[in-house]
């Protein structure tokens, strides 16, 4: 059965840092683009990450560049999202999605996700 | 950036009636390689979000026929032909055309 689950998410403090990790499981995870998609409490889905099927093209939304790190692990079937300086806004449950070219890469499979809270 | 905008915001519908939700981007959803890359999910209570339709009108396997998407450039439309109980939650729209990907701000479908 395919599966992803996060982990990783916590509360952590402002200007911190937080690495969280979504485990792959039932599909071969070398072959599929992956997703990072956050969700502010309250609020509606934000894009956040995605890197290539083999790691070597990553892109990010404008809020999270220059902090954030998107990366992949096949040997492992993991993928990771390291937050550095970290901020209040930053709060929310993270999601990892698989991107499907067989229905042109909309995100087929998601996990339960992650919380993040970012607070002093 | 491409903004995607929903309305409405929100929708009660009774059991059995029919509901549509309206999604336009600001730019043209329309690839080089002839395709637009306009999805729908819904998130349901305290479930992560599910994908219904990709490419506009391809309803997900084991989507129900009664979902079914529609539209073209920067005008979309999702449509609910008989609503269920089972169909409270949050439907997005989202479009992967240009980076950044862009999400709806979501409509919340409630049953009366």
């Amino acid at each position: 059965q395919v599966h992803l689950v996060e982990s990783g998410g916590g509360v952590v403090q402002p200007g911190r840092s937080l690495r969280l990790s979504c485990a792959a499981s039932g599909f071969t995870f070398s072959t599929y683009a992956m997703h990072w998609v956050r969700q502010a409490p309250g609020k509606g889905l934000e894009w956040v990450a995605v890197i290539s099927f083999d790691g070597n093209h990553k892109h990010y939304s404008d809020s999270v560049r220059g902090r954030f790190t998107i990366s992949r692990d096949s040997s492992n079937n993991t993928l990771y999202l390291q937050m550095n300086t970290l901020r209040p806004e930053d709060t929310a449950v993270y999601f990892c999605a698989r991107a499907n070219w067989v229905v042109s890469y909309a995100f087929d499979i998601w996990g339960q996700g992650t919380m993040v809270t970012v607070s002093s | 950036d491409i903004v995607m905008t929903q309305t409405p915001l929100s929708l009660s519908v009774t059991p059995g009636q029919p509901a549509s939700i309206s999604c336009k981007s600001s730019q043209s959803l329309l690839n080089s390689d002839g395709k637009t890359n306009l999805y729908w999910y819904v998130q349901k209570p305290g479930q992560s979000p599910q994908l219904l339709i990709s490419e506009v009108s391809y309803r997900f396997s084991g989507v129900p026929d009664r979902f079914s998407g529609s539209g073209s450039g920067t005008d979309f439309t999702l449509k609910i032909s008989r609503v269920e109980a089972e169909d409270v939650g949050v439907y997005y729209c989202m479009q992967s055309a240009q980076l950044p990907y862009s999400f709806g701000q979501g409509t919340k479908l409630e049953i009366k």
